[in-house]
């Protein structure tokens, strides 16, 4: 079986962090992506971990810790552009597997 | 542009009809994968083809069908359709399935409405 979660909602003020949590069981893991979806448009490819540990990319972060089934990403100096949802998404071997997404809200 | 194509961007059609949406993959990739987004909900993987053939299946209706063409392209068929069939339809494409570290990359999506 297969299960991922993640928070439904989060807020958070500009230039504040903001930490979304994912934990998953899968049958089969060959790495987690994360990605950000702004309302009807695609989902857009933010960070990639397949070792346990911290991935930094700019303003953003991906951890993961495989033996706990988790992981977390990290968005520094919010900016009011990061409203959007951010998507978990556990890399299979036949399919990528997707959390049902945190909607982050961004106040001035 | 993200290399993978989706059309049409927008469907609307009644119900008990039947439609079909097409991606062109980034060139360079073998896999295609399709998910369905409802409103306000999760992407939902459907189907994953490799190379031109099936290697995965998700909660694909019976009345949903797909294919991969020797050129890579697919295209993801409804029939029958229902109201509740009205989602964002992704393509997104790999180069191989088991690689990841540069995402798979997702299409702007076909909105179906049916009515």
């Amino acid at each position: 079986g297969q299960n991922i979660d993640q928070p439904t909602e989060m807020t958070a003020t500009e230039g504040a962090i903001v930490q979304i949590n994912c934990t998953y069981q899968t049958s089969g893991f060959n790495g987690l992506f994360w990605y950000q979806q702004h309302a009807g448009e695609a989902p857009t490819f933010l960070s990639y971990n397949v070792l346990d540990g911290l991935e930094e990319k700019g303003r953003f972060s991906s951890f993961l810790s495989r033996s706990k089934g988790y992981s977390y990403l990290l968005l520094k100096e919010l900016q009011m552009k990061d409203s959007a949802s951010y998507l978990c998404a556990v890399i299979r071997p036949d399919k990528l597997i997707f959390g049902t997404g945190t909607r982050l809200q961004v106040f001035p | 542009d993200s290399g993978v194509t989706q059309t049409p961007k927008h469907l609307i059609t009644a119900t008990g009809q039947r439609v079909t949406l097409r991606c062109s993959p980034r060139s360079g990739d073998l896999s295609v994968y399709w998910y369905q987004q409802s409103l306000d909900q999760g992407l939902q993987f459907l189907i994953h083809y490799y190379n031109g053939e099936e290697r995965a299946k998700g909660n694909i209706l019976e009345r949903f069908s797909a294919q991969q063409f020797p050129d890579l392209h697919s295209e993801l068929n409804l029939s029958s359709l229902e109201l509740g069939d009205s989602a964002l339809y992704f393509c997104a494409s790999s180069v191989d399935p088991r690689t990841g570290n540069d995402g798979y990359t997702f299409g702007s999506g076909t909105r179906l409405t049916v009515v």
